[in-house]
């Protein structure tokens, strides 16, 4: 079945340091992948996205993922934490036919001051 | 930001009443989906749509049934809502364009059921 997995409910991290959320997926062929957040009572926001092309993709908010299909991860990096990125991310994956839209579940960022 | 809204915002029923949340779109895009937000399980797709009067289940579709009559409105119904259908439900839209795009989701409607 496909599937999206977030290894990490929790993370806490100092502000000004680095991040790296963990997202693996399990589908037949490359998914379509997205990275989400979301503040707290609000909806969700795209942060970034991959189709196609350049493994490295950058996003809003000083985001940026990495494709590697050898390991199926799609992993979000930020390269120095900022109090206000404290928020739940969610990894979403499409199936094949583009109609599902897959949720791993989530991962929620601490930031120590 | 995208044009969906999701009615109720909050809602509180009892068990064993029908329960219909909307979700109205003004981007005329061609796919909508309900899901549900619980703790620790992420967002769980419950039912899908691709077009007017075209509707899917996903992974968590007992106890719920959707209308789509017009491109612009979704309905989510729960026929006799029971405890277990207390969460948060978010409406997304997709544009469905060539390729892949990407979701827009609305506020959400927090559900509780007592």
């Amino acid at each position: 079945a496909q599937s999206v997995t977030q290894p990490d409910i929790h993370i806490t991290v100092s502000e000004g340091a680095s991040l790296e959320l963990r997202c693996n997926y399990s589908y037949g062929a490359t998914p379509y992948l997205f990275w989400y957040v979301q503040s707290p009572g609000q909806g969700l926001q795209l942060l970034l996205k991959y189709f196609s092309g350049d493994t490295l993709v950058q996003g809003i908010k000083g985001f940026e993922a990495e494709f590697k299909r050898s390991q199926s991860s799609f992993n979000l990096r930020k390269p120095s934490v900022h109090w206000s990125d404290a928020a739940e991310y969610f990894c979403a994956a499409h199936n094949n036919a583009g109609n599902m839209l897959t949720f791993g579940g989530g991962t929620r960022l601490m930031v120590k001051p | 930001d995208a044009g969906i809204t999701q009615s109720p915002r909050h809602k509180v029923t009892e068990t064993g009443t029908p329960v219909t949340l909307r979700c109205h779109q003004t981007e005329n895009h061609r796919y909508m989906y309900w899901y549900r937000q619980d703790p620790g399980h992420g967002l769980r797709l419950i039912h899908y749509s691709y077009g007017v009067k075209d509707t899917d289940k996903g992974e968590v579709s007992d106890g719920y049934s959707v209308s789509r009559s017009k491109t612009e409105d979704f309905l989510l119904t729960l026929e006799s809502a029971t405890s277990s259908q207390t969460s948060v439900y978010f409406c997304a839209i997709r544009a469905g364009l060539e390729g892949i795009t990407e979701a827009f989701f609305g506020q959400g409607t927090r559900l509780t059921v007592v």
